[in-house]
């Protein structure tokens, strides 16, 4: 099973670029990678999901390298909303519907 | 309506009391899940059905008992809890995956259960 390693925390402030790595040694051919981000007291949110290469919406970039063994949640211009934990998901093969979380990277934006 | 509804928001329950955590949701989903999350810990999962049936249980305590009436409903009756069960109940749905694409997740705000 592919096992995700992120940073425990990170630090940043307003209006600064914050990137987030994710290690995935044993990422599956058939694997996507998923980033979902967490509030304290609710549910985490989907923020982005990609294959390979780049991918970008409104809130986030995601970069995956040719080998897929990394990727890195790029969030633009953050703010102090943004302070909240991220974790980043690689579908498990043989359970396609089983969405395992790591422990998640805690950013702290500062003012 | 793209929204996963959890009720209660709050809980307090005995340890020999029976009650029910409730999961609705109407994005036409047909993969439903129970996560529990501990403070500062991820979320772990717990129970998946997919097309109401339930296909994973992870080793979780039969004092858990999932039920899922139909597509848009999830139910989690608790029975003789203890209290380190207490913690943060996430329902979740998502499209039954299919062919190579693992599809986003949406989750509720949860149950802050505390069992007493």
């Amino acid at each position: 099973l592919a096992k995700t390693t992120q940073p425990i925390s990170m630090d940043s402030y307003e209006g600064q670029e914050v990137n987030i790595t994710c290690s995935h040694n044993n990422i599956a051919t058939n694997d996507y990678i998923t980033w979902y981000q967490q509030f304290p007291s609710q549910g985490p949110r989907f923020i982005i999901q990609g294959y390979k290469t780049k991918v970008t919406n409104e809130v986030a970039s995601l970069f995956i390298p040719a080998d897929r063994k990394s990727s890195t949640l790029s969030l633009p211009r953050v703010s102090l909303s943004d302070t909240a934990v991220y974790y980043c998901l690689v579908g498990f093969p043989g359970g396609y519907n089983k969405l395992i979380f790591g422990a998640g990277t805690r950013l702290a934006v500062h003012p | 309506d793209t929204e996963v509804t959890q009720t209660p928001k709050h809980l307090v329950m005995g340890m020999t009391n029976k009650k029910s955590l409730k999961c609705e949701q109407h994005m036409g989903h047909r993969a439903m899940y129970w996560y529990k999350q501990k403070a500062k810990k991820p979320p772990e999962l717990m129970f998946v059905y997919s097309y109401e049936k339930l296909s994973i249980n992870e080793s979780v305590p039969s004092r858990f008992s999932p039920e899922c009436p139909n597509s848009s409903l999830l139910n989690l009756h608790l029975h003789a809890l203890q209290p380190e069960d207490s913690a943060l109940y996430l329902c979740a749905s998502s499209q039954v995956a299919r062919g190579i694409a693992n599809y986003g997740y949406t989750f509720g705000s949860g149950t802050r259960l505390t069992v007493v």
